[in-house]
């Protein structure tokens, strides 16, 4: 079973900024936040993961609590091809499967 | 297109057939994972590969399913005697083993329908 507990759906406009919150209260020391999303009739892609430290990449931030039992995607300027189900995911590095959950659905409207 | 590369697109069957999946990874990427996702589901785990040999797989993955990847390159999955239920987007995925490197690159599916 998933480890993770995200909202159904949220909901943004063009060029504003989407924060996805995620909660992972039963969260390893190990174990690494990853953030996936798939857009409609595509595979899933890899957005961006961290451990404790917040990280930023060309496609989002990760901003992870201190406690380390929940977090927050952000995409700074969101725009309509940002509309995906998003899907968090904790999972120790490099080891074999990833275990979904049922994801946000982000609809960004303009 | 140098992503990971999945045939059919779309298969439809009748209850009862056999039907085998085809999964291209990126090149080099030695571990692959097969996937199924249902509609309004998240994708499920089925099995996954470290070069040629099978490391895990999943409770979900009955006697009727059957997953090679003989040279360590492309992979099959085949499903024997369909069921309906069994109708569902199956995805693969590829990665590296590279220190510091931990995505998994998935392709666009094989959506399966069994009548």
């Amino acid at each position: 079973d998933a480890k993770t507990t995200q909202p159904t759906s949220m909901d943004c406009a063009e060029g504003r900024a989407a924060n996805l919150p995620c909660n992972h209260s039963t969260i390893s020391g190990n174990e690494y936040v990853y953030w996936y999303r798939q857009i409609h009739s595509q595979g899933p892609q890899y957005i961006i993961h961290g451990l404790k430290n917040n990280e930023t990449n060309e496609m989002a931030s990760l901003i992870i609590t201190e406690d380390r039992k929940s977090s927050t995607l952000i995409l700074p300027h969101a725009t309509l091809r940002d509309t995906a189900v998003y899907y968090c995911i904790v999972r120790v590095i490099n080891t074999d499967k990833l275990i979904f959950g049922t994801g946000t659905r982000l609809q960004v409207f303009p | 297109d140098t992503g990971v590369s999945q045939d059919p697109r779309h298969k439809i069957t009748k209850r009862g057939q056999n039907v085998t999946f085809r999964c291209d990874p990126i090149s080099e990427h030695n571990r692959l994972y097969w996937y199924r996702q249902t509609l309004g589901q998240g994708p499920e785990f089925l099995t996954y590969f470290q070069n040629e040999a099978q490391l895990e797989k999943s409770r979900l993955l009955s006697d009727r399913f059957s997953a090679e990847r003989p040279k360590g390159s492309f992979s099959t999955l085949e499903i024997q005697r369909t069921e309906q239920g069994d109708s569902a987007m199956y995805l693969c995925a590829s990665s590296p083993t590279l220190t510091g490197v931990d995505e998994q690159f998935f392709g666009p599916g094989t959506r399966l329908t069994v009548l």
